[in-house]
């Protein structure tokens, strides 16, 4: 069973905000939530992660549900450098476990 | 360009065969981590080194094994391939050893074809 479960694709206007959601239902209490993104032909690129409190930095902002099942990466300005896969990661102990990932498309 | 090389770029083997693949850590970095990619079972985490030791082990394969040498880099050995094993490989470096919260830098990752 997937440890998170994201949307296929997304679309957002450039400089737009874009939430990207994810939902993570069998979350212990000691799991960190990670996004990471990956652009065409990269590797993955670290954004956020976070265990319980809403997290910002100067890429992105998390923000994490109450009950810790679902979580929202907020771009506040979509660039068109933004355009890339988005993956939801359950860290669980000493693994790591990736969503499929939400293509993200920012539309000019 | 996370500081974190990978060689080769493209690697093209048959079934049965053998390869080695590398990865040079950032400067500093003492954990390695590595993943495959594939499009059927998408991104998954296979093996973490820190200083040379085995920390943690994923979905990795008994066919595949990995070391970490002294100077930090580290080798991804895949044998008796199978076509299903086609997939990019990525190599990622952290500083420390806190998997949960340390940031992982990836490498541009190897494609490996098995024909």
């Amino acid at each position: 069973d997937a440890k998170t479960t994201q949307p296929n694709s997304m679309e957002s206007n450039e400089e737009e905000p874009v939430h990207l959601p994810c939902n993570h239902s069998t979350i212990s209490g000691t799991d960190y939530i990670h996004w990471y993104r990956q652009l065409p032909s990269q590797g993955p690129e670290y954004v956020i992660h976070g265990l319980t409190s809403n997290v910002n930095n100067r890429m992105a902002s998390l923000a994490i549900a109450e009950d810790r099942k679902s979580s929202t990466l907020i771009l506040h300005r979509a660039t068109l450098r933004d355009a890339a896969v988005y993956y939801c990661i359950l860290n669980t102990g000493n693994q790591f476990y990736f969503g499929t990932g939400t293509s993200l498309t920012v539309i000019p | 360009d996370s500081g974190v090389t990978q060689t080769p770029k493209h690697l093209i083997t048959a079934t049965g065969q053998r390869v080695t693949l590398r990865c040079s850590p950032r400067s500093g970095d003492l954990s390695v981590y590595w993943y495959q990619q594939s499009l059927d079972q998408g991104l998954q985490f296979l093996i973490h080194y820190y200083n040379g030791e085995e920390r943690a082990k994923g979905n990795i394969l008994e066919r595949f094994s990995a070391q970490q040498f002294p100077d930090l880099h580290s080798e991804l050995n895949l044998s008796s391939l199978e076509l299903g094993d086609s997939a990019l490989y990525f190599c990622a470096s952290s500083s420390g050893l806190a998997f949960a919260t340390d940031t992982q830098y990836f490498g541009p990752g190897t494609r490996l074809t098995v024909l």
